[in-house]
């Protein structure tokens, strides 16, 4: 029972560039979730999902997209990576949407 | 939306002393407020939580107290030790929401 997992755990990205991060669980979680972590500002929802199939917008989704084609894996997609997305992600996922969220290992990306 | 104010942003004491951390919220129909606690590097890990319908909880050297009246809670550890050293992140749920929102975090360090 690995959790929840990220890859890349580390990424260095040109401006302009675009990258997809995934997330895997194998909790059977129906929730997962994309925060960004910077300096000061703890931490901010991109998006999230309460079921393969569907996403939702969090507090700063611009210039982010996702998916959730399968229940265990959700990815976070940068089409045209800015500086300003230089930042640690983190994805969580929980049982139910009053649930504890479980964290993923981050994954930490560098836009050049 | 919601709104998570924390304080303090750092926090120093000496081992054995007690750490208290206090985080104010908006939204007056948030009922789950979990607290987090990240070390350097590594993913956040919930360490304790409380819902609306209790006043405190309290895990060995950790305790959370909850004031619905003035919307605030607070984290306490006693007999602080080195390995408590970390950031902590509260956050709070509004009643039928599936997120959370995060404070900005608290880094306390335990000084030997």
């Amino acid at each position: 029972n690995a959790g929840v997992t990220q890859t890349p755990k580390f990424r260095v990205l040109k401006t302009g560039q675009s990258m997809t991060l995934l997330c895997a669980q194998d909790m059977n979680h129906e929730y997962m979730y994309w925060y960004r972590q910077d300096p000061g500002m703890g931490l901010r929802l991109i998006h999230y999902s309460v079921g393969e199939g569907t996403t939702a917008k969090g507090e700063v989704p611009d210039g982010y997209n996702v998916s959730r084609l399968k229940k265990q894996n959700f990815l976070l997609g940068l089409e045209s990576a800015a500086p300003s997305q230089t930042s640690v992600y983190f994805c969580a996922s929980s049982y139910g949407g009053q649930e504890t969220q479980y964290f993923g290992p981050g994954t930490r990306l560098l836009v050049l | 939306g919601e709104n998570v104010e924390q304080h303090p942003s750092t926090l120093s004491v000496q081992e054995g002393d007690s750490a208290v951390i206090k985080c104010t919220y908006s939204d007056s129909a948030s009922n789950y407020f979990p607290w987090y606690k990240q070390e350097l590097g590594k993913r956040p890990q919930l360490i304790i939580d409380i819902r609306s319908n209790v006043g405190e909880k309290k895990d060995q050297r950790i305790a959370v107290t909850l004031n619905k009246t003035a919307k605030h809670f607070s984290l306490h550890i006693t007999e602080t030790q080195p390995e408590d050293s970390a950031v902590y992140f509260c956050a709070a749920r509004p009643s039928g929401y599936s997120t959370l929102t995060f404070g900005k975090g608290t880094m306390l360090l335990v000084s030997p």
